[in-house]
C-alpha cells in the first residue's frame, strides 16, 4: 500500500471551508483515496473516497490532483462538530472485494467559534 | 439500523482474568474487523475475517489473544491472561464487498489494573 503523508494538526474557522491535504506520491494506478474521520470516543467514520475524478457526497468533497499524487478532503462548511482526527488511507482492492484500512496517525482538525 | 454493536462499552479487570469482548456485525457484511486503538500505536489491525473465516490474524500481538467469528452475526476477542499493557480501546467494524466504506463499532474501554 502507498504511504500517506498528513499534517499533524490544523485549525478552521466556524462556517469557512476546512482543506485537509494528504500526500500519496507512491501511490499506483489501481490504488483507492480513502478518507476516515474520528471524533473524540467514537470508532472511525467512512467519508468518501476515490480513484482518478474528483467526489462529492453530503459530507465533503475529495479533490485529486491529476498525477494521482496527492488530495485534499475539503469540508464546505465547517461546524463545531466536525472537531476531529482525519485518517486519509490509500489502499487497492483485495482479490476477493475487500480492503483493508491501514490507519496512520491523521490530520486533528479543530473548528474554532 | 442498528450498526455495529459492541459490548461491553467499558470493562475494567484484574491482570491475569480473562477478557471476552463482543461485537455483533451488520446484517449482510461478510467481513469483520478487529481493530485496537493507543495513544502510543494509533488504530492497529489486529484480525479479520470472511465469511466468518479468519484471514489474516498478523496482527494479534501474541498467544493471549485470540478472537472467533462461529456464524455471521457473531464475533468475540478474547484475552487470556489479561495484562495492564492491553488496556485499550477495541474496536469493530464490518464491511461488505458491494460497499466501499468500513462501519465501526463504538469501541469497548479496556483498562487492566
Amino acid at each position: 500500500d502507498a504511504k500517506t503523508t498528513q499534517p499533524t494538526s490544523m485549525d478552521c474557522a466556524e462556517g469557512r471551508a476546512a482543506n485537509l491535504p494528504c500526500n500519496h506520491s507512491t501511490i499506483s494506478g489501481n490504488e483507492y483515496v480513502y478518507w476516515y474521520r474520528q471524533i473524540h470516543s467514537q470508532g472511525p467514520q467512512y467519508i468518501i473516497h476515490g480513484l482518478k475524478n474528483n467526489e462529492t457526497n453530503e459530507m465533503a468533497s475529495l479533490i485529486i490532483t491529476e498525477d494521482r499524487k496527492s488530495s485534499t478532503l475539503i469540508l464546505p462548511h465547517a461546524t463545531l462538530r466536525d472537531t476531529a482526527v482525519y485518517y486519509c488511507i490509500v489502499r487497492a482492492f483485495a482479490s476477493g472485494g475487500s480492503y483493508i484500512p491501514t490507519f496512520g496517525r491523521g490530520t486533528s482538525l479543530i473548528v474554532h467559534p | 439500523d442498528a450498526g455495529v454493536i459492541q459490548s461491553p462499552r467499558h470493562e475494567v479487570t484484574e491482570m491475569g482474568q480473562e477478557v471476552t469482548l463482543r461485537c455483533k456485525p451488520i446484517s449482510g457484511h461478510n467481513s469483520l474487523f478487529w481493530y485496537r486503538q493507543t495513544m502510543m500505536r494509533g488504530l492497529e489491525l489486529l484480525i479479520y475475517f470472511n465469511n466468518n473465516v479468519p484471514i489474516d490474524d498478523s496482527g494479534m500481538p501474541e498467544d493471549r489473544f485470540s478472537a472467533k467469528m462461529p456464524n455471521a452475526s457473531f464475533s468475540t476477542l478474547k484475552i487470556q491472561p489479561s495484562e495492564p499493557r492491553d488496556s485499550a480501546v477495541y474496536f469493530c467494524a464490518s464491511s461488505t464487498r458491494d460497499t466501499y466504506g468500513y462501519t465501526f463499532g463504538s469501541g469497548t474501554r479496556l483498562t487492566v489494573v
